[in-house]
């Protein structure tokens, strides 16, 4: 069966650091790979999805940025972080239509 | 653009059942609805796929009419883990790079 994991579950960071989130996905070959944020008490943003290794789409111009190395890992990182970007971030995956959400990583930017 | 949803939110006593709807300006491939309860992340519930049908597992429910490009979810004597909120994703082609997007959700709180 198929498993997505995310880490680390919670992170708290100051202004101005560094990101780095990861995301892989076991049981399943050349799936479609989606960062989504989650602000609190709202609805899901789609930050970047990615058909295979090396292509990615950006949703929505920001200072945070998506890789693919693997078939099944998906990073979403940033250089600088804004307080703006706190929040639940999701990674999900799908093939066949059907998509399926990580647990999540909840980030505070201090 | 995004789906609309309604209710925004609503309060029920255990039992009583709910109907939450989608609706989308634009012609729809297929539509998903998920659950999330507080600090977790959404969990699939089901996908309807063009073509028009219902599907439903336990006391939960869904229609998608095409034509309409809307889709309501029905939960039946609703039980207190039901609370959450529920969104709604649609898909307006099919495509290697379809993706969902989701509507704005209803908070479904379930008083005992």
């Amino acid at each position: 069966s198929q498993t997505i994991h995310q880490w680390p579950a919670t992170l708290v960071q100051p202004v101005g650091s560094p990101l780095s989130l990861e995301c892989t996905v076991e049981g399943t070959s050349n799936p479609n790979l989606y960062w989504y944020r989650q602000a609190a008490g709202r609805g899901l943003q789609l930050l970047f999805y990615s058909v295979g290794i090396g292509q990615i789409s950006s949703e929505v111009p920001q200072n945070l940025s998506a890789s693919r190395p693997q078939d099944r890992q998906f990073i979403l990182s940033s250089k600088k972080l804004l307080l703006s970007d706190s929040g639940f971030y999701l990674c999900a995956w799908s093939v066949l239509a059907e998509q399926y959400f990580g647990p999540g990583t909840r980030l505070t930017v201090t | 653009q995004q789906p609309v949803q309604s209710p925004q939110a609503v309060i029920l006593r255990e039992g009583e059942d709910a109907v939450i709807n989608c609706s989308s300006s634009k012609a729809l491939y297929s539509v998903h609805w998920y659950r999330q309860k507080h600090g977790e992340a959404p969990v699939f519930l089901m996908i309807l796929l063009k073509g028009g049908e219902q599907k439903g597992h336990d006391k939960i429910s869904a229609s998608f009419n095409e034509k309409k490009q809307q889709s309501s979810l029905y939960l039946t004597a609703s039980q207190l883990s039901y609370s959450g909120t529920y969104f709604c994703g649609t898909v307006t082609r099919l495509g290697r790079d379809d993706k969902i997007i989701f509507g704005k959700g209803t908070r479904l709180h379930i008083l005992p």
